[in-house]
């Protein structure tokens, strides 16, 4: 079953802070994070496991709530480069399932 | 380290033609996986191999999509015949083992089914 992550698209000026959600309706064992660049492949962000635990990668962090079956992406002061597509991707059955993307678009 | 590699980067044939993709994982990686990404979509995994074995073909549609990985190493991707829904970006990605491993995709194949 496809994750469902919203906002679908979102528009930042620099500097401003956005989060995106991944929800599951399936138990959720891991939560994969892939940002995808026009036309170029999705590149990996993190992983985060059952336990509730919160990575980081600069100032892009991620939680990782089992009970609520979701997880989200938090990014902070964001830059242009941050501009792109983001996957969640739920480990269902020992396979990834993507969810259908959030457009980020960062302004100067 | 070089990355997947993938060819051919673009195809254009018509419906009910053949087509087929080439994928290199990275050197050492274990398991490798192809997506068919349709536009404005998240990847869709087709079939996901470790080593040389099947593990999972579960959303191929057997009847036109092949695939298969001589010597646990390249893989090949096949469509047999082509129709116009194919049309998407095919990708591949390698990770070290299968489970909860980062995935490293490839640049994709564009294939346009006119």
């Amino acid at each position: 079953q496809q994750p469902v992550q919203s906002p679908q698209a979102v528009i930042l000026r620099e500097g401003e802070d956005a989060v995106i959600n991944c929800s599951s309706s399936k138990a959720l064992y891991s939560v994969h994070w892939y940002r995808q660049k026009h036309g170029e492949a999705p590149v990996f962000l993190m992983i985060l496991l059952k336990g509730g635990e919160q990575k980081g990668h600069d100032k892009i962090s991620a939680s990782f709530n089992e009970k609520k079956q979701q997880s989200s992406l938090y990014l902070t002061a964001s830059q242009l480069s941050y501009s792109g597509t983001y996957f969640c991707g739920t480990e269902q059955g020992g396979k990834l399932i993507f969810g259908q993307g959030t457009e980020l678009s960062v302004k100067p | 380290e070089a990355g997947v590699a993938q060819s051919p980067r673009y195809k254009i044939i018509e419906k009910r033609q053949s087509v087929a993709f080439w994928c290199n994982p990275i050197s050492g990686h274990a398991t490798l996986y192809w997506y068919q990404q349709i536009l404005g979509q998240g990847p869709k995994l087709l079939i996901q191999f470790q080593n040389n074995g099947v593990v999972d073909d579960s959303q191929l549609p057997k009847d036109r999509f092949s695939a298969e990985r001589l010597k646990g190493v390249d893989s090949t991707l096949k469509i047999q015949p082509a129709k116009l829904e194919d049309s998407a970006v095919y990708l591949c990605a390698s990770s070290l083992t299968s489970g909860r491993n980062e995935q490293y995709f490839g640049p994709g194949t564009r294939l346009t089914v006119t």
